[in-house]
């Protein structure tokens, strides 16, 4: 149980272009969303936590206009890197959570695989 | 966002050792911790958790050991195996109650020698 889903897996954009990345919880609700960054060879850094049905909670540094986050049900969960740039290129993870806010406040996230992007 | 932008360490053991690996917490509020191990190009794995009224909890294989007093968390790996190798990271939940906002430690890479 608790299947987290991420796609694409990787893409590869051109400078200027927008790319939409979806996670969803396949077997669970999920009433929040965390999107992470990773570079390599380091850790997890937060972008922002969403909640399904309202605006998206932006970690200090990351630019809301630039890193798009919709919630729009309990299963789907997209972050849309607008007007990608070389050095947006990075390892993006979603995680999920369930869907009770009470006995979900202490429980392991589970996470997507990852969707590498590379902006040429 | 949060995180610490460091490289990674790295723990080399031999095979069927026991591996410990650290990790230093920062919030003394955290209640809630969490082992992950990452292999690469995927997302991390969960391993283990435990909450801050224990300070040990055990799984197959691995422990997880809280010390409070100093904040540090450790996992240990009993006979490490070659499928053991990857990052592994420690999270803390640092949120009040109703939210549930997760850091992640710099990591540690397990090397496992043949």
């Amino acid at each position: 149980g608790a299947v987290v889903s991420q796609h694409p897996s990787w893409v590869i954009c051109k400078s200027g272009t927008s790319v939409k990345i979806e996670c969803r919880s396949l077997d669970f609700q999920a009433t929040t969303m965390f999107w992470y960054r990773q570079f390599p060879k380091q850790s997890l850094m937060l972008m922002a936590t969403s909640n399904e049905g309202s605006k998206a909670t932006y970690e200090q540094g990351v630019e809301k206009d630039k890193f798009l986050i919709n919630h729009a049900s309990l299963t789907l969960s997209t972050l849309t890197v607008t007007s990608a740039h070389p050095e947006d290129s990075s390892f993006y993870i979603c995680s999920a959570i369930g869907q009770d806010p009470v006995s979900s406040y202490n429980s392991p996230l589970h996470f997507g695989n990852g969707t590498r992007l590379t902006v040429t | 966002g949060e995180s610490v932008g460091l490289h990674l360490p790295t723990l080399s053991v031999q095979e069927g050792d026991n591996s410990i690996i650290n990790c230093a917490y920062s919030n003394s509020a955290s209640d809630y911790f969490i082992w992950y191990k990452q292999e690469s190009g995927k997302g991390p794995q969960f391993i283990i958790d435990i909450r801050s009224n224990m300070d040990k909890r055990q799984g197959q294989r691995v422990t997880v050991l809280l010390n409070k007093t100093v904040k540090h968390l450790s996992l240990q790996i009993a006979a490490t195996q070659p499928g053991d190798s990857a990052v592994y990271f420690c999270a803390e939940n640092k949120g009040t109650s109703g939210t549930y906002k997760y850091i992640f430690g710099t990591g540690t890479r397990l090397k496992v020698l043949a």
